[in-house]
């Protein structure tokens, strides 16, 4: 079983839908959990941090399950510009392994 | 703003050539990373260095290897450059502990070894 696993996708939703995505990890000394948007030939750039609680940034939406160990992203009212794969990235307690999950692609459609 | 600076952006290669791919950070990040990415595989760490002079293979080591001489620098280094090290390599960097833990990444350096 892969240490990080995310929905394969690709997603295609119409410009104005709810989307979901989730990612599960196995180590359960993971401490820290982000989500990065991935563009086209582009790196990676942070999208949001995951905390505990919950938290909201705009139209995007981040949880954390620990007690099913699994992470959420949730993007309200899609835009065009959405499209893009989502990583999760996980970080042990050591803090010095960083996992990615293979990316999930979200295509937005007009 | 952090800066990931990632020197050779596109590469060609003959096989069997020696390929230096260097790294630069500006924020004093004690951990840096690279990693390669390929379609349907995702990010997979090669090596990662949690300080000058220190280095831990990752995920997929073989045919690399790294430097770490100075904090701000990072180099990977294909010994022997073979055809399936075609890919888009990475570089990253963070301070444990600061910054929300963030990972920052280099723009990219896009490998073809014909």
């Amino acid at each position: 079983r892969k240490e990080v696993e995310q929905d394969p996708g690709p997603f295609n939703v119409p410009e104005g839908a709810t989307v979901a995505f989730n990612c599960t990890y196995s180590n359960s000394a993971s401490q820290s959990f982000f989500w990065y948007r991935q563009d086209c030939r582009k790196e990676p750039k942070l999208l949001m941090s995951v905390y505990s609680s919950g938290n909201e940034d705009g139209r995007f939406t981040a949880q954390l399950n620990r007690a099913s160990q699994y992470i959420s992203l949730l993007i309200r009212d899609s835009k065009l510009s959405d499209s893009a794969t989502y990583l999760c990235v996980v970080i042990n307690r050591s803090a010095r392994q960083l996992t990615f999950g293979s990316g999930t692609q979200l295509t937005v459609l007009p | 703003d952090v800066k990931v600076t990632q020197s050779s952006r596109y590469l060609v290669k003959r096989t069997g050539e020696k390929v230096f791919l260097e790294c630069v950070q500006d924020m004093d990040h004690e951990n840096m990373f690279w990693y390669r990415q390929d379609p349907g595989l995702g990010l997979r760490l090669i090596y990662f260095s949690y300080d000058v002079k220190m280095k831990e293979k990752g995920d997929i080591p073989e045919g690399y290897s790294v430097s770490r001489e100075k904090k701000e620098r990072f180099s990977l280094i294909l010994e022997s450059a073979s055809t399936n090290q075609t890919s888009m390599y990475l570089c990253a960097s963070r301070t444990p502990g600061t910054d929300g833990n963030t990972i920052y990444f280099g723009e990219g350096s896009w490998l073809t070894v014909v």
